[in-house]
């Protein structure tokens, strides 16, 4: 089903440490997954993508875990900037094809120096 | 991936008047665009999918006659919002999608608001 969030939950965290933003997600027939981040005002852009048939993938300074036994995402940045500071959303992709990507609750990521 | 632009930024109108957001595949020739909506400190929210040289498919409980979907070419696809009214303010986001397995890449949005 479709997520929407009443607020969004804040993860903060200081600058240089390694941040973790987890996300539940409903479908057990989804089998691509995206995380996107957001800035005030902007569009969400592209951060990095994973297909069910695996647990882990990796990119420059962020890395996604899958657990597909209990839903579950994960999104890993290492050594958190400042610039890291967003809105943070993960999106499944609906069963029956792949047109339509519904978005999860979002989670504000808030980097201190 | 693809690079989408949207026109305008932001926009304000009164209520009962009607607005005309655009939303362009600059590098891409898209023939399906889909359009979010998101709300102050909430998430996107499909409310249609926009084919080009066919009908738009709306989500369950967006309004068709509400939210006019055109898309005429392959690049470009525009939402109207008629009779807007105060709770129609919002952040309309359009994507494309290049490929199957591949993710939407956005444009800036759309800053929406009716007075």
């Amino acid at each position: 089903g479709e997520s929407v969030g009443l607020h969004l939950p804040t993860l903060s965290v200081q600058e240089g440490d390694n941040s973790i933003i987890n996300c539940a997600y409903s479908n057990s027939a989804s089998d691509y997954f995206i995380w996107y981040k957001q800035e005030s005002g902007k569009g969400p852009q592209f951060i990095i993508d994973i297909r069910s048939n695996m647990d882990k993938r990796q990119g420059q300074r962020v890395t996604v875990l899958l657990n597909k036994t209990v839903k579950h995402l994960s999104l890993q940045i290492a050594a958190t900037q400042p610039g890291d500071s967003a809105v943070y959303f993960c999106a499944e992709n609906a069963a029956g094809g792949y047109n339509k990507l519904i978005f999860g609750a979002g989670t504000r990521l808030a980097v201190h120096p | 991936g693809a690079v989408v632009s949207q026109h305008p930024s932001w926009v304000i109108c009164k209520s009962g008047t009607s607005v005309k957001i655009e939303c362009r595949s600059l590098d891409f020739q898209a023939t399906t665009m889909f359009w979010y909506r998101q709300f102050p400190k909430q998430s996107l929210m499909l409310m249609a999918t926009s084919n080009e040289g066919s009908k738009a498919t709306y989500e369950q409980g967006v309004e068709k006659d509400k939210f006019l979907i055109n898309h005429a070419s392959l690049t470009l696809s525009t939402l109207t919002v008629t009779s807007a009214h105060p709770e129609d303010s919002s952040f309309y986001i359009c994507s494309v999608r290049t490929g199957g397995a591949s993710p939407l890449h956005f444009g800036n949005g759309t800053r929406l608001t009716v007075t």
